[in-house]
């Protein structure tokens, strides 16, 4: 499976604040996908980026609060923009690989905003 | 959105015990994934299942995919210390540019 690393790791940020997640990836790879762990809770998928356009975002997520780049087949970003308390979570990039494309996880950037 | 639904919640087991979980949709799902979360780590996927009625095992986990395309289970055999964790399952409808439906995760401590 691909070698997936998040930057940073985690983060401690003020409210109003903007904070950019990099996921970068060993291989090559169609599509990305970036998600959000609330405290305690399950994964919920904010948005899937192509290479070459823009990315589509799920009910819920909005470019504006979450624009994200996907410069080239290995990397992406997401920005959590103009954070408040609510945005503490844990946000994870995926990648699909292998003939059925499964989808493997970094591990992740834990970000506490006071 | 919509959350696949898992069960147990959570479960506290004696070492060397089996272990057995699940998840039921309403909705027809083509892939099912079994994931493990460690504290501070991202998922790491267990068993992956793509035929309805599939059966698939890796060292002590075994692993299902529901004839009718609705649920699955994981069993672990024989559960070791270091089975402690939270398990999810997730559905997939296509291929990976589908999103994954997640379960709420079943929370497994292993007492030795």
């Amino acid at each position: 499976s691909a070698v997936i690393s998040q930057k940073p790791s985690r983060d401690i940020c003020q409210r109003g604040t903007s904070l950019t997640i990099q996921c970068q990836v060993d291989s090559q790879v169609t599509m990305m996908f970036w998600y959000r762990q609330q405290p305690g809770q399950s994964l919920t998928l904010i948005a899937t980026a192509n290479q070459g356009s823009e990315a589509t975002y799920e009910s819920g997520f909005v470019i504006d609060k979450f624009p994200i780049s996907r410069p080239n087949l290995t990397f992406s970003t997401l920005t959590v923009s103009n954070m408040s308390p609510e945005d503490s979570s844990i946000y994870l990039c995926s990648v699909g690989q292998g003939s059925g494309e499964t989808q493997y996880f970094g591990p992740g950037t834990r970000l506490l905003v006071l | 959105g919509q959350q696949l639904n898992q069960s147990p919640q959570s479960m506290f087991i004696q070492e060397g015990e089996d272990v057995s979980m699940n998840c039921t949709s309403s909705s027809i799902f083509n892939t099912w994934l079994w994931y493990k979360q460690d504290p501070g780590e991202g998922p790491v996927l267990l068993i992956a299942l793509y035929k309805a009625g599939e059966l698939t095992s890796n060292g002590r986990l075994t692993a299902q995919f529901g004839i009718t395309r609705k649920d699955s289970f994981l069993n672990i055999s024989a559960s070791i210390p270091s089975d402690v964790g939270i398990y999810f399952c997730a559905g997939q409808r296509q291929g990976g540019s589908e999103k994954l439906v997640f379960g709420k995760g079943t929370k497994l401590t292993v007492n030795p």
